[in-house]
């Protein structure tokens, strides 16, 4: 299984871009890489899943370098209501255990 | 969202007490998972299934036991609930797909206190 590496905490700004980056040295070739987003006192949920290259949708972009080995979350001019934790994972389709990172927490000031 | 709940929402208990959460789902999804989380540990893997009687090990498994009868329930079993495992529980169902894992749903949680 990867483990992934994430910065513990992150401050920022309503309206600036944050991109947060998550080692992960020992991804399979199959495994993918997905992000997650988690509010006090819920659970977390998806953001954005990718392979390689860039993968964008309504919330975020995922950049994944051509070795794989790392990859950014980038959410566009954030707001005080994205002020969460983020998390990394890596597996595949097939990967039974999947594994929470300890996240990075993201605290936006206005 | 998706149709997962978890029961009791809140629970306290007293040390060495036998302590059972639910996690019941109606996707009829494959995988089914517990997960802690405590302040400074983000979400640590307890147990997980990957179908009706199929289950194994998670990251931190010692003192807890699970069953999975019927693919609707996920039962999490704490033997004799130390002071340590006051924590709050997460459930998350999952699919099967292709590609990547499928998105994890998760649970409201459960607020364990053991005295």
């Amino acid at each position: 299984l990867a483990k992934t590496t994430q910065p513990i905490s992150m401050d920022s700004y309503e309206g600036q871009e944050v991109n947060i980056t998550c080692s992960h040295n020992n991804i399979a070739t199959n495994d993918y890489i997905t992000w997650y987003q988690q509010f006090p006192s819920q659970g977390p949920r998806f953001i954005i899943q990718g392979y390689k290259t860039k993968v964008t949708n309504e919330v975020a972009s995922l950049f994944i370098p051509a070795d794989r080995k790392s990859s950014t979350l980038s959410l566009p001019r954030v707001s005080l209501s994205d002020t969460a934790v983020y998390y990394c994972l890596v597996g595949s389709y097939n990967t039974d255990k999947l594994i929470f990172g300890t996240g990075t927490r993201l605290q936006v000031f206005p | 969202d998706a149709g997962i709940t978890q029961s009791p929402r809140h629970k306290v208990t007293e040390t060495g007490t036998p302590v059972t959460l639910r996690c019941h789902q109606t996707e009829n999804h494959r995988y089914m998972y517990w997960y802690r989380q405590d302040p400074g540990h983000g979400l640590r893997l307890i147990h997980y299934s990957y179908g009706v009687k199929d289950t194994d090990k998670g990251e931190v498994s010692d003192g807890y036991s699970v069953s999975r009868s019927k693919t609707e329930d996920f039962l999490l079993t704490l033997e004799s609930a130390t002071s340590s495992q006051t924590s709050v529980y997460f459930c998350a169902i999952r699919g099967s797909g292709t590609g990547g894992p499928d998105e994890q749903y998760f649970g409201p949680g459960t607020r364990l206190t053991v005295t």
